[in-house]
């Protein structure tokens, strides 16, 4: 596609309840990178993927927090029982880059504003 | 550790004037990596430049500039004679050669009245 497209925009989640984050990159991407933004704040990483290998889940926050890209194409950003601290926008985003190589901007989505009441 | 600092959080001018927007990083790593974003109400990313550590020569593209200093480990971003649709929160990032994540400021929101 023409961008990084994420779904949905919005997600509302009681306390407790597991949500699916969706993510279409950039075709032909290699990586892919989740980020979490709080109200106010600035993006912090999660997790970084090379086609389909995790490489890095240095800032999952937690154990209920669960990535995946399978096909080294769409990825999904899972949440366990949901708490209301796990309120924010994911933000999803690729780029041409490889791991450690020559480093080239990251694209970025609009975001899944998730709340949780 | 990685860290970068904005320390306007909010910035309130009147159009045409001129802004910048301070970004201090740290690092110890010699090759690395900064960005600045845009992120306007509608909420992605907007990338807007990449400087790596080697060149340190400042950027001019219309009516944004950046300063690089790695003396002060600074990469200031000025606004020439803004306008009300520059309106937007504005993250500085690093980038560190280890890897591929970008850590972000706490960002800048830049309000242009008319």
């Amino acid at each position: 596609g023409a961008g990084v497209s994420q779904s949905p925009r919005y997600k509302v989640a009681k306390r407790g309840q597991d949500v699916a984050l969706r993510c279409d990159p950039i075709s032909g991407h290699v990586s892919l990178f989740w980020y979490q933004q709080a109200l106010g704040q600035g993006p912090e990483f999660l997790t970084y993927f090379q086609n389909e290998a995790q490489l890095d889940k240095s800032g999952l926050p937690s154990d209920r927090f669960f990535a995946e890209r399978p096909e080294g194409s769409v990825s999904t950003l899972k949440i366990q029982r949901t708490q209301q601290e796990d309120s924010a926008v994911y933000l999803c985003a690729s780029s041409a880059s490889r791991w450690r190589g020559a480093n080239t901007e990251a694209f970025f989505g609009q975001g899944t504003r998730l709340t949780v009441v | 550790a990685q860290k970068v600092t904005q320390a306007q959080t909010e910035i309130s001018v009147v159009e045409k004037e001129d802004v910048t927007l301070d970004c201090v990083y740290e690092t110890r790593d010699t090759t690395y990596y900064l960005f600045w974003y845009k992120q306007p109400p509608s909420g992605e990313l907007v990338f807007l430049i990449r400087r790596n550590s080697f060149d340190e020569q400042n950027e001019i593209s219309g009516r944004y500039s950046w300063n690089f200093q790695k003396s002060t480990s600074s990469f200031n971003f000025t606004i020439t004679a803004s306008q009300v649709v520059d309106s937007a929160v504005y993250f500085c990032a690093l980038n560190y050669n280890a890897g591929n994540m970008l850590t972000f400021g706490g960002g800048t929101r830049l309000m242009v009245k008319p």
